[in-house]
């Protein structure tokens, strides 16, 4: 069955210390991956895309995340976290209809 | 103001009432899209639209109804409300389907008590 996995359902980082979210998903073939941002009581704000090509992607706010399809994977990453980052992420993925992982909370101490 | 918007931003009614969601988008997006937001199961697809008067299930559309008279509103509709459609529901639009990013309303929270 098609999936979207993102393991870690609550993440804690220092801020300024580096961050990498999650993302495993499980379809035939290389769909189109997304990762999501939410911050509370908002929807869903596009941080970044992978279609094709280059298998590192940047994003907005400085996020970055690496598609390996040997491992199925499309990790978010961020070198320095500021507190403004705290949020919940969605890792989702394309392929005829947009499947969304459950989410990564992502706390961000000071 | 050009965007996406929902209404109301908040409802709470009752087990057995309809319920109308509203969705508007000024983009002349082909796609809308209605999900459900739940804690432990992210996004799950309601019922999407791929453009006026097309419509179709997505991953849970039972107790919902949907209409896309007119391209830029896709309103979403429990018609007979129950307990487990608490949730918060968001509405999302697209160039196109596939590949594109879609944006995404604010979000309606509805209890149904």
């Amino acid at each position: 069955a098609q999936s979207v996995t993102q393991p870690d359902i609550h993440i804690t980082v220092s801020e300024g210390a580096s961050l990498e979210l999650r993302c495993n998903y499980s379809y035939g073939a290389t769909p189109y991956l997304f990762w999501y941002v939410q911050s509370p009581g908002q929807g869903l704000q596009l941080l970044l895309k992978y279609f094709s090509g280059d298998t590192l992607v940047q994003g907005i706010k400085g996020f970055e995340a690496e598609f390996k399809r040997s491992q199925s994977s499309f990790n978010l990453r961020k070198p320095s976290v500021h507190w403004s980052d705290a949020a919940e992420y969605f890792c989702a993925v394309n392929n005829n209809d947009m499947r969304f992982g459950a989410g990564t909370r992502l706390t961000v101490k000071p | 103001d050009a965007g996406i918007t929902q209404s109301p931003r908040y409802k709470i009614t009752e087990t057995g009432r309809q319920v109308t969601l509203m969705c508007h988008q000024t983009w002349s997006h082909s796609y809308m899209f209605w999900y459900r937001q739940d804690l432990g199961h992210g996004l799950r697809l309601i019922y999407y639209s791929a453009a006026a008067d097309i419509t179709d299930k997505g991953e849970v559309p039972d107790g919902y109804v949907v209409s896309r008279s007119k391209t830029e509103n896709f309103p979403l509709t429990l018609e007979s409300a129950t307990r487990s459609q608490t949730s918060v529901y968001f509405c999302a639009s697209s160039a196109s389907g596939s590949g594109n990013e879609q944006f995404f309303g604010p979000g309606t929270r509805l209890t149904v008590l």
